[in-house]
């Protein structure tokens, strides 16, 4: 069954460095999102995506958050200069259009130093 | 604003029994729920999905009911395993926009051998 894959697992990275990560969505799905989950707390949305443009994001995505499609199979989450708060894991996920569920990747587990 | 509610936060049970977790939801204006489900460390798993219009929704030894009018929906376990154990998540889809997930803070579901 296809799946929605995200890379890497864990990224650790120094306050104020620039950070991407990745996920290749099912190849036939339409809309694309970006969730994350803080350590004990519950999972929030970020950003979708349709139609290569963002179609809603949410107030935690501000500008040092940046997402893109650059070929048609990645879609990738750039946070621009990572503040310790931002240490979470980061869920991509996918669908098709209609009644149909989202799915999720495994997800990038990102810890600020 | 959409608040997702998850009762109880933690629950334990021995194996072979039959068990209910709860989730409420402020905004009846919904467009699907979702269950999903979380193991430690891994990404989301869809159990069920229920559409705005529909009652209920089976698979296996999962049913989930939806009672959109009063907020509420319910996650039914048939004799329970061990294997069952993991975090349990609702989810409600927005009917606008993007259509994103707003999030529960989970059931921690333990099944005692």
């Amino acid at each position: 069954e296809p799946e929605v894959t995200q890379t890497p697992s864990h990224q650790v990275t120094q306050m104020g460095q620039e950070v991407i990560l990745r996920c290749v969505p099912i190849s036939n799905h339409l809309y694309f999102y970006w969730y994350r989950q803080i350590l004990g707390q519950k999972v929030e949305f970020l950003v979708s995506f349709y139609n290569n443009e963002i179609s809603e994001k949410s107030e935690i995505f501000d500008d040092q958050f940046s997402v893109e499609r650059p070929d048609g199979s990645n879609f990738t989450l750039k946070i621009r200069s990572t503040k310790l708060e931002d240490s979470a894991m980061y869920f991509c996920a996918s669908r098709r259009t209609g009644w149909v569920p989202q799915h999720f990747g495994d997800g990038t587990r990102l810890s600020i130093l | 604003k959409q608040e997702v509610t998850q009762i109880p936060a933690a629950l334990s049970v021995p194996e072979g029994e039959n068990l209910v977790l709860n989730c409420s939801f402020t905004d009846s204006a919904i467009y699907n729920l979702q269950w999903f489900r979380q193991d430690p460390g891994k990404g989301l798993t869809s159990l069920l999905l229920i559409q705005s219009s529909q009652r209920e929704q089976t698979s296996g030894r999962l049913n989930a009911s939806l009672d959109k009018s009063s907020g509420r929906s319910t996650l039914y376990i048939a004799a329970s395993q061990p294997g069952d154990s993991a975090t349990y998540l609702c989810a409600v889809e927005t009917p606008r926009g993007a259509q994103k997930l707003v999030f529960g803070q989970g059931t921690r579901l333990t099944i005692n051998p």
